[in-house]
C-alpha cells in the first residue's frame, strides 16, 4: 500500500515570496491533516479536513496561509507571503476517519527554508 | 489546553543499555496516548499506543503504560540497539466533536553507540 506522498521535499525561498506544498493521502483516507514542525519542537496542527470540508483550522495563520482539498483527495497548502518564522517542516498526515484512536499516517514532509 | 511534556534530550546510550524516556501529559477527560518515532530521513511512524488507563502499548521491544494517577506514559526498552537511534515523540488525542488532532511533545533524540 502506497503511503502519504508529499512534494516538494525541499524548498528554499526568500521572505515575501509565495510557496505551495502538495499532499496525496493514502487511498480511501477521508481525514487529512497538515502539521507544522519547527526545528526543536513537536509538530503542531495547522488544519484538518474531513473529506473536502474543514474540521479545524484554529491554528492556521489565515492572513498568509491557505489550504484546500479538492474533491476530498489531494490537498495543497499555500503560504503568501512567507516570513522568516515560517521556516519549518510541513507534514501531511491522513487517517481512515476522524474517529477516536484511528492511526494517523505521515508523509516524509516538506522542509521549507525562508531566507 | 492539552499539553505533553517530554524528557529533555539528546540521550546517548551504549548498545544493550536500558532506555527510559519520560512523558507526562495534561488533558481533560480520557485522552489516548501515543509514541511516534522518526528515523533519520524518514517520516513519523506510530510506535505504540494506549487508549485507556493501565493499558500497556508495546512494539519492537518498546513498552509504555498509561498511568492516569501520575498522568504519565514513559517509554522503556530493556536492551537498545544501534538501529533504535531516532527522534521519539510522545503525543495525545482527545476526541472533540470528531477532531482527532495529535498534540505532540517536543521530541527526544536518541543516539545508540555500538
Amino acid at each position: 500500500e502506497a503511503g502519504v506522498a508529499q512534494s516538494p521535499r525541499y524548498k528554499i525561498i526568500e521572505k515575501r515570496q509565495s510557496v505551495a506544498f502538495w499532499c496525496n493521502p493514502i487511498s480511501g483516507h477521508a481525514t487529512l491533516y497538515w502539521y507544522q514542525q519547527i526545528l526543536g519542537q513537536g509538530p503542531k496542527l495547522l488544519i484538518q479536513f474531513q473529506n473536502n470540508g474543514v474540521v479545524d483550522d484554529s491554528q492556521l495563520p489565515k492572513d498568509r496561509f491557505s489550504a484546500e482539498r479538492l474533491k476530498g483527495v489531494d490537498s495543497t497548502l499555500k503560504i503568501q507571503p512567507a516570513k522568516l518564522e515560517d521556516s519549518a517542516v510541513y507534514l501531511c498526515a491522513s487517517s481512515l476517519a476522524g474517529t477516536r484512536n484511528n492511526e494517523q499516517f505521515f508523509g516524509p514532509g516538506t522542509r521549507l527554508t525562508v531566507l | 489546553g492539552d499539553s505533553v511534556t517530554q524528557m529533555e534530550g539528546p540521550v546517548t546510550l551504549s548498545e544493550e543499555a536500558f532506555l527510559t524516556i519520560n512523558c507526562t501529559y495534561t488533558a481533560t477527560g480520557y485522552p489516548s496516548l501515543f509514541w511516534y518515532v522518526q528515523y533519520p530521513g524518514e517520516g513519523l511512524q506510530l510506535l505504540l499506543k494506549a487508549t485507556k488507563a493501565d493499558d500497556k502499548g508495546s512494539n519492537k521491544g518498546f513498552e509504555a503504560t498509561y498511568r492516569k494517577e501520575t498522568t504519565s506514559f514513559h517509554l522503556e526498552k530493556g536492551s537498545v540497539q544501534v538501529s533504535d537511534s531516532a527522534v521519539y515523540f510522545c503525543a495525545l488525542t482527545r476526541s472533540n466533536f470528531g477532531n482527532e488532532k495529535l498534540t505532540f511533545g517536543t521530541g527526544t533524540r536518541l543516539t545508540i553507540i555500538p
